[in-house]
């Protein structure tokens, strides 16, 4: 059983372009999680999404982020006009339920750099 | 509003020695919490969790972590600790009732274990 599998493992935009980072989520997972990692700042969560729908959205910045989880295929956190502040480490988890009660399993996280 | 705290950016401990790393929570209600583990340039893998029953919980790779409801706290443990324990560690809680689905995540432990 494959576990959740994020790409581009690395990602170099220039500023002003955008940044699409794709997840999978492991088989039979339908909630999945997106998170940003800077160092000194630990885990900051961003968006909770299950299929087609985007349950919550809180931690994402309003301008220039969005994300979304179709019915068929990986979900997409997307990035336009990146700017040099959005160098993080961007991870992708998903669990078979709710993570409030379930654990979560992560992917190896896309890093993000911006020139 | 839930929170956790690690008050420990880096834990150093001989192999051999046994090893804690610390871990406080505040919810308006009964926590459910959770430790994950991050080796370098990885996702988080779950450690181990605790919903209901036992204080006392087992989880993988020879760890554990005890539940104190009057301390407030959940603190990771394990008996003799290995150089291959060296990681960033992450501990994360949810409020049984009501709140938010996602975890709220620490800042994170750096585990130094040194030969």
């Amino acid at each position: 059983n494959a576990g959740v599998m994020q790409n581009p493992r690395h990602l170099v935009r220039r500023r002003g372009q955008e940044a699409r980072l794709r997840c999978s989520p492991m088989k039979g997972h339908s909630h999945v999680y997106w998170y940003r990692q800077l160092p000194e700042e630990g885990l900051k969560f961003m968006v909770y999404l299950q299929k087609e729908n985007i349950i919550d959205e809180s931690g994402m910045p309003k301008e220039r982020f969005s994300a979304e989880f179709p019915k068929e295929g990986p979900s997409i956190l997307r990035i336009q006009q990146v700017v040099r502040g959005d160098s993080a480490a961007y991870f992708c988890a998903s669990s078979p339920q709710n993570a409030k009660t379930f654990e979560q399993y992560f992917g190896p996280g896309t890093r993000l750099t911006v020139t | 509003a839930q929170s956790v705290a690690q008050p420990e950016d880096q834990v150093n401990v001989a192999e051999g020695n046994p090893l804690t790393v610390k871990c406080t929570y505040s919810v308006s209600g009964n926590p459910y919490l959770f430790w994950y583990v991050q080796y370098p340039n990885r996702g988080l893998q779950f450690l181990l969790k605790y919903i209901t029953g036992d204080n006392l919980v087992k989880g993988s790779y020879g760890f554990e972590a005890e539940f104190n409801k009057s301390q407030t706290s959940f603190h990771l443990k394990k008996p003799s600790a290995l150089v291959s324990d060296s990681a960033l560690y992450f501990c994360a809680v949810s409020e049984a009732s009501g709140g938010s689905y996602i975890p709220t995540f620490g800042r994170g432990t750096s585990l130094i274990v040194h030969p």
